[in-house]
């Protein structure tokens, strides 16, 4: 069984603060990582693709992968009231177009000002 | 389009009515999926096609769903005889081979089965 697995929260960090959000993924094999926001009643956002070991920054947005402990996180700095919602960790198995993502349940983010 | 386009954006069904969903992708897009959600949980793959061929329906739960994509443009999700349980948010997504496998989603049809 392949599974992506988040910590489904709810995280609550001041505003200003820096929000981590966390998932890790079952499958060695897997290629490419994605990070959705999706608020309540709307469809998933991405917010963050990583296909390599390392850190992705974009603006306030930071992926970090590690395929050796099989784990990518979202780090979210200087964080804001509009970024509260739930994120959704993604993974594609083999890298391929074509591929269906496999989601984890996802991290409910709440920041308060 | 600049988006990818979901209609009806609600859908109210009795138990045992047939249901068919539309999804219009991203013009160019050739890959195109579907995923159900349920609430509090995460999207889980249904179907997918390239162009009007469909090559993985391994998610979908039942031989009462059925998807469609006959011009490799729009695309119908079908649910026959629908039952409380396919009470969920239906999502389309699109993608392009050369864009990192990014897939892009539309708002999703909200079916509730009464």
């Amino acid at each position: 069984q392949k599974e992506v697995e988040q910590n489904s929260g709810p995280l609550s960090v001041p505003e200003g603060a820096i929000a981590s959000l966390n998932c890790t993924y079952s499958d060695r094999g897997s290629q490419s990582f994605f990070w959705y926001r999706q608020y309540s009643g709307k469809s998933p956002e991405l917010i963050m693709s990583i296909y390599s070991n390392g850190d992705k920054e974009d603006g306030r947005f930071t992926a970090q992968l590690n395929k050796a402990s099989q784990y990518v996180s979202l780090l979210i700095r200087d964080s804001q009231p509009s970024d509260s919602a739930t994120y959704l960790c993604a993974v594609n198995m083999r890298g391929q177009a074509g591929t269906a993502l496999i989601f984890g349940k996802g991290t409910t983010l709440s920041v308060s000002s | 389009g600049a988006g990818v386009s979901q209609s009806p954006r609600y859908k109210v069904a009795k138990r045992g009515q047939d249901v068919a969903l539309r999804c219009d992708p991203i013009s160019g897009h050739v890959s195109l999926f579907w995923y159900q959600q349920a609430l509090g949980q995460g999207p889980e793959f249904l179907t997918y096609f390239q162009n009007e061929a469909q090559l993985d329906k391994s998610g979908l739960p039942s031989d009462r769903f059925f998807a469609e994509r006959p011009e490799g443009s729009v695309s119908t999700l079908k649910i026959q005889r629908t039952q409380q349980e396919d009470s969920a948010v239906y999502l389309c997504a699109s993608s392009t081979p050369t864009g990192g496998n990014i897939q892009y989603f539309g708002a999703g049809t909200r079916l509730s089965v009464l």
